[in-house]
């Protein structure tokens, strides 16, 4: 099913705790990335990483974080710094020399309530 | 950055009819245009792209069109079934050939 995984699916939370989301791929992709997605608003980068120990803000990175210590883990941590945290989170990745598809996960509803 | 405009948001068919979803890009140094299909609950999935160098390409029932001087490109799908029925996603590489700026998306429901 395309060889990147997330976990939970589905992840409840208090108001004010930090939560990290998995993201792990076997697909030998340089390239990993962290999209939000609420109805109506289409799919909005939060981070990106090309590479090992290197990543970048996207779009929406205010109240997030990201490490990339190994190629196929890509975690996020939603901060309570960030104020409308409940949405669908997608992770995806792809081959960064290839140019272009990226392959999703399953995704994770996160709900902070 | 990169702008893409995706329209109409929401477009109902009936089963056998065309549906046609169109979107607009802003950085004219965009040279990769994937469509994405996403039925409710599951994740995107490509179903066909088009790069910079190419005008148009079909796959069965569905084609995309691109024209770098007006800087748009459409979907096109033929003969359409219920399965059909999602939500459609464009989007535009910018210039970039790892990052990629996604429209809005559009609901397509194919009514029997």
């Amino acid at each position: 099913d395309g060889g990147i995984t997330q976990s939970p699916k589905y992840l409840f939370r208090k108001e004010g705790q930090n939560v990290t989301l998995s993201c792990e791929q076997n697909l030998n992709h340089d390239a990993m990335y962290w999209y939000r997605q609420d109805p109506g608003q289409g799919l909005r980068l939060i981070y990106y990483s090309q590479i090992v120990n290197d990543f970048q803000k996207g779009d929406i990175a205010e109240g997030y974080s990201v490490s990339r210590e190994k190629k196929e883990s890509f975690p996020l941590t939603v901060t309570s710094a960030q104020k409308n945290p409940t949405a669908f989170y997608l992770c995806a990745s792809s081959n960064r020399l290839a140019g272009g598809e990226q392959y999703f996960g399953p995704g994770t509803r996160l709900t902070v309530t | 950055g990169e702008n893409v405009e995706q329209h109409p948001s929401t477009l109902s068919v009936q089963e056998g009819d065309s549906a046609v979803i169109k979107c607009t890009y802003s950085d004219s140094a965009s040279n990769y245009f994937p469509w994405y299909k996403q039925e409710l609950g599951k994740r995107p999935q490509l179903i066909i792209d088009i790069r910079s160098n190419v005008g148009e390409k079909k796959d069965q029932r569905i084609a995309v069109t691109l024209n770098k001087t007006a800087k748009h490109f459409s979907l096109h799908i033929t003969e359409t079934q219920p399965e059909d029925s999602a939500v459609y996603f464009c989007a535009s590489s910018g210039g970039s050939n790892y990052k990629l700026t996604f429209g809005k998306g559009t609901l397509l429901t194919v009514n029997p």
